[in-house]
């Protein structure tokens, strides 16, 4: 059973499309996370959510949002797509301040 | 403001014990966690807490503001990303030290 599951696994797109990513966790968690990995291979925190509450990063062009549906679900939607949004993104969740468990990744392609 | 404090690179022979140092300015976090990250592939965490702790290879000391990761006969296989991380009332992470293993 998968703890952390994201979809799509690839999603390549044209620049100026809105897509979005879906994240879901099935460990019953109260906090859910996405993190990009930027161009040199690091993770960098975008978004975390915890029942309702909502904590952004700044540095985030706010093209980016979370949505969540119930606590089982965090999508990013991200709006008018740029050539530099290309990364990999990866959800996580967590209990607020025990391990977080990350899903596989969504290598994002914009064209 | 809190923060988390790594070295960006480590670089390491084979077989030698590796240390990845971390420290922080979070008043109120207690525990450490330690997360290994191969580029492309899902984070995982490899150690965490509030005492020095050992799970396989990976040890971890710990002091109040800061821990260490070691990494006892390091292989190539263990070229990665390595994160540290402590938790107030919600989780900070470190910028990640890239370990390197010299050929």
């Amino acid at each position: 059973d998968t703890a952390v599951s994201q979809t799509p696994k690839y999603l390549v797109t044209q620049m100026g499309n809105d897509k979005s990513i879906k994240c879901e966790q099935n460990l019953g968690h109260d906090t859910m996370y996405w993190y990009k990995q930027d161009s040199k291979k690091f993770l960098k925190i975008m978004f975390s959510y915890n029942n309702k509450e909502l904590i952004i990063n700044e540095t985030v062009p706010n093209r980016f949002s979370p949505k969540s549906p119930d606590k089982a679900h965090l999508n990013l939607h991200i709006n008018s797509l740029e050539l530099g949004d290309s990364a990999v993104y990866f959800c996580a969740s967590s209990d607020r301040k025990d391990t977080q468990y990350f899903g596989p990744g969504t290598r994002l392609t914009v064209l | 403001k809190d923060q988390v404090f790594q070295p960006s690179t480590v670089a390491s022979s084979e077989g030698a014990v590796v240390e990845i140092f971390c420290n922080h300015s979070v008043s109120n976090a207690y525990n450490f966690f330690w997360y290994l990250h191969f580029p492309g592939c899902a984070p995982r965490l490899l150690v965490k807490g509030s005492k020095p702790s050992q799970q396989g290879r990976y040890n971890m000391t710990y002091e109040r503001f800061s821990s260490s990761l070691l990494i006892l006969q390091v292989r190539e296989a263990d070229a990665a990303v390595y994160y540290c991380a402590v938790c107030d009332d919600k989780i900070i992470f470190g910028k990640g030290t890239r370990l390197h293993i010299l050929p």
